[in-house]
């Protein structure tokens, strides 16, 4: 079965440090994973894919297969960054299984 | 362009009472989904459908919960008699459809229901 692990609910960070978001899967298959962001009062988006392996808004995350994860990192957090990220597992089926989410605060 | 419209965006019942969503996804995406989300929770799939065929309901409670994609455009999510536990937030998206080499989906807003 699938299953998307983000063990962090909170996380706070101070503007201008590095941030990390951590995202472990569990799948049979080959894995398409994905961060979504939610800002406040806006609704779910793509932030982005680890198949187009792009920087978006700073953030970048590699697909490490062996160690299940695809943590979201950027090294200079900003105030705009402060939301909710949801790490997404995909499956061939066009399906999404989504984490419990992270809410993360840039602190001025 | 609007995006994916969901209606309405907030909703109250008593328990035992019937309520319905409305979703209009975007123009030319064949697949929908209906999401459910609890507070704390990330989304969870209730219903997918490419075009009018709901291909994946296997999450969908379905004493109660009921969905509808006639015309493979906008879709219905019906609950029927709502619980306490219902309360939650009702997300739709669509996407370009099955076979695409990306599965990016677009949200609605969501309806949020309070059963009461």
């Amino acid at each position: 079965a699938q299953r998307v692990t983000q063990p962090e609910k909170l996380l706070s960070v101070f503007k201008g440090a590095p941030v990390e978001l951590k995202c472990n899967y569990s799948y049979s298959g080959s894995p398409e994973l994905f961060w979504y962001v939610q800002y406040s009062r806006q609704r779910l988006q793509l932030l982005l894919r680890h198949i187009s392996r792009e920087s978006i808004k700073g953030f970048t995350a590699d697909l490490n297969k062996g160690e299940t994860s695809f943590h979201l990192k950027k090294p200079f957090a900003q105030e705009e960054d402060s939301a909710m990220y949801y790490c997404a597992l995909g499956t061939g089926a066009n399906n999404l299984f989504f984490g419990t989410g992270t809410r993360l605060t840039v602190i001025p | 362009e609007a995006g994916v419209v969901q209606s309405p965006r907030y909703k109250i019942i008593e328990k035992k009472q019937p309520v319905a969503f409305w979703c209009n996804p975007i123009s030319g995406h064949n697949t929908l989904y209906w999401y459910l989300q609890n507070l704390g929770q990330g989304p969870e799939l209730l219903i997918r459908y490419e075009n009018e065929e709901a291909v994946d309901d296997s999450q969908l409670p379905k004493d109660r919960f009921s969905a509808e994609r006639l015309k493979g455009v906008d879709s219905t999510l019906k609950i029927q008699p709502a619980e306490l536990g219902d309360s939650a937030v009702y997300l739709c998206a669509s996407s370009l459809g099955r076979g695409m080499a990306y599965n990016e989906q677009f949200f609605g807003p969501g309806t949020r229901l309070t059963v009461l």
